[in-house]
């Protein structure tokens, strides 16, 4: 039940766009994104829960289609701070029901000068 | 305001050893849970809880115990240690009373069993 994350890797050069995916066998309530850097802890990033719709973080955004069960997240204008291990987390319903935040494999980000 | 909390943030272990890593938050989080992470890999949850005295099992629960008996602290206790729990293990909270609302992570433990 763990969702599925593509592409494992990218490099980009500074100012490049990316786009990172997160795909679900099951229905989802919801989809979070996080970001973490080397050696650290993960850190929020933004939280989708209804379908179509997207959200921003400075110039990092995402969508999530709820019939296709996917998000993506993009990358835009990429900043040297933006490197670091992405991660998609996918819960199927609201916490206070027992519910599980499952988290992907991660994506990492490398961004060149 | 101290956030997620967690002791201690290195520990090497013998195999057969027992012990309990600590995890504490100060924002009245009902939800709480453990994730450990190997070398490259991604977050695997162990244990969560949704408020004092109500746990259940992640993905990986066998070798380690919990209990809630505080909305404050949500330790995770290792029974008997074995190689095969070397990992770095973070604690998370949020809450589930606001919708949309993330996952708080402490700044994790790194154990090593030898």
């Amino acid at each position: 039940q763990q969702p599925v994350q593509s592409p494992q890797a990218v490099i980009l050069r500074e100012g490049e766009d990316a786009v990172i995916n997160c795909s679900s066998s099951k229905a989802l309530y919801s989809v979070h994104w996080y970001r973490q850097k080397h050696g650290e802890a993960p850190v929020f990033l933004m939280i989708l829960l209804k379908g179509g719709e997207q959200k921003g973080h400075d110039k990092i955004s995402a969508s999530f289609n709820e019939k296709k069960q996917q998000s993506s997240l993009y990358l835009t204008a990429s900043q040297l701070s933006y490197s670091g291990t992405y991660f998609c987390g996918t819960e199927f319903h609201f916490k206070a029901a027992g519910n599980k935040l499952t988290f992907g494999g991660g994506t990492r980000v490398l961004v060149k000068p | 305001n101290a956030g997620v909390t967690q002791t201690p943030k290195f520990q090497v272990l013998k195999t057969g050893q027992s012990m309990t890593l600590q995890c504490a938050q100060d924002m009245n989080h009902e939800y709480m849970s453990w994730y450990r992470q190997d070398p490259g890999m991604g977050l695997r949850l162990i244990h969560y809880s949704v408020g004092a005295g109500i746990t259940d099992q992640g993905e990986v629960p066998n070798g380690y115990n919990v209990s809630r008996s505080t909305t404050e602290d949500f330790p995770l206790r290792l029974l008997s240690a074995a190689p095969s729990q070397t990992s770095v293990y973070f604690c998370a909270s949020s809450t589930t009373g606001i919708v949309g609302y993330g996952y708080t992570f402490g700044s994790g433990t790194r154990l090593t069993v030898v």
